[in-house]
């Protein structure tokens, strides 16, 4: 099946930094990717939804200036957590599907542990 | 808009013994699809069955089987002699098919614990 990888599996930042994470689709185009956020014991929170070459769209309540989405090829999209406070500490993971195709058809990458200190 | 509902936080199961975990759906989307996936400890989401709403028989995949109610939206996930590596978070998800790129959204997730 389709592939989709996430790095880094762990991450520990300062609070205050920066922290890049990204996503790939290894073996087909991923015209969009989704990003989530899961605290322990609870669900998947939609973030944003993006689409290679265009804005990413967020849902509510989402800080877009503090979670900066880029989906810059086919294969890769990247959420930047910028000046990262310990609440931004999560599991963030990310999907992808190919546009215009229904079903079965989304994949999940490994998630990114972010523990911010 | 479309929303997902799982109202069993823990569920406790013996080894080889079946188990339902509910899950029970809204939506105003004509087509939609119907996902199950396994999340152990270590994160990573396990896609396990997925159900269309108009595939006229419920799914199955080895031992797991979803009992597709779609007058009742209710998509049960229905997991066969229970082994102790199924012990993990189960989430019940959906999109609309119609909906080109539409993301899943997931339900709060059942707890589920097997015991030797």
């Amino acid at each position: 099946g389709a592939v989709v990888s996430q790095h880094p599996s762990w991450v520990i930042c300062k609070s205050g930094t920066s922290v890049k994470i990204e996503c790939r689709s290894l073996d087909f185009q991923a015209t969009t990717m989704f990003w989530y956020r899961q605290f322990p014991k609870q669900s998947l929170m939609l973030m944003a939804t993006s689409n290679e070459g265009s804005k990413a769209t967020y849902e509510q309540g989402v800080e877009k200036d503090k979670f900066l989405i880029n989906h810059a090829s086919l294969t890769l999209s990247t959420l930047t957590v910028t000046s990262a406070h310990p609440e931004d500490s999560s599991f963030y993971i990310c999907s992808a599907t190919i546009h215009g195709t229904s079903g079965n058809t989304i994949y999940f990458g490994e998630g990114s542990w972010l523990t911010v200190v | 808009a479309q929303k997902i509902t799982q109202t069993q936080p823990g569920m406790f199961v013996q080894e080889k013994e079946a188990v339902t975990l509910d899950c029970t759906y809204d939506t105003s989307d004509p087509s939609y699809g119907l996902f199950w996936y396994k999340q152990p400890s270590s994160g990573e989401m396990i896609f396990l069955i997925y159900q269309g709403s108009y595939d006229q028989q419920n799914a199955t995949e080895g031992r797991y089987s979803l009992n597709f109610q779609k007058a009742r939206k209710s998509a049960n996930l229905v997991i066969s002699a229970s082994q102790l590596g199924d012990s993990a978070m189960y989430f019940c998800a959906m999109r609309g098919i119609n909906q080109a790129g539409t993301a899943l959204i997931f339900g709060k997730g059942t707890t589920l614990s097997v015991s030797s």
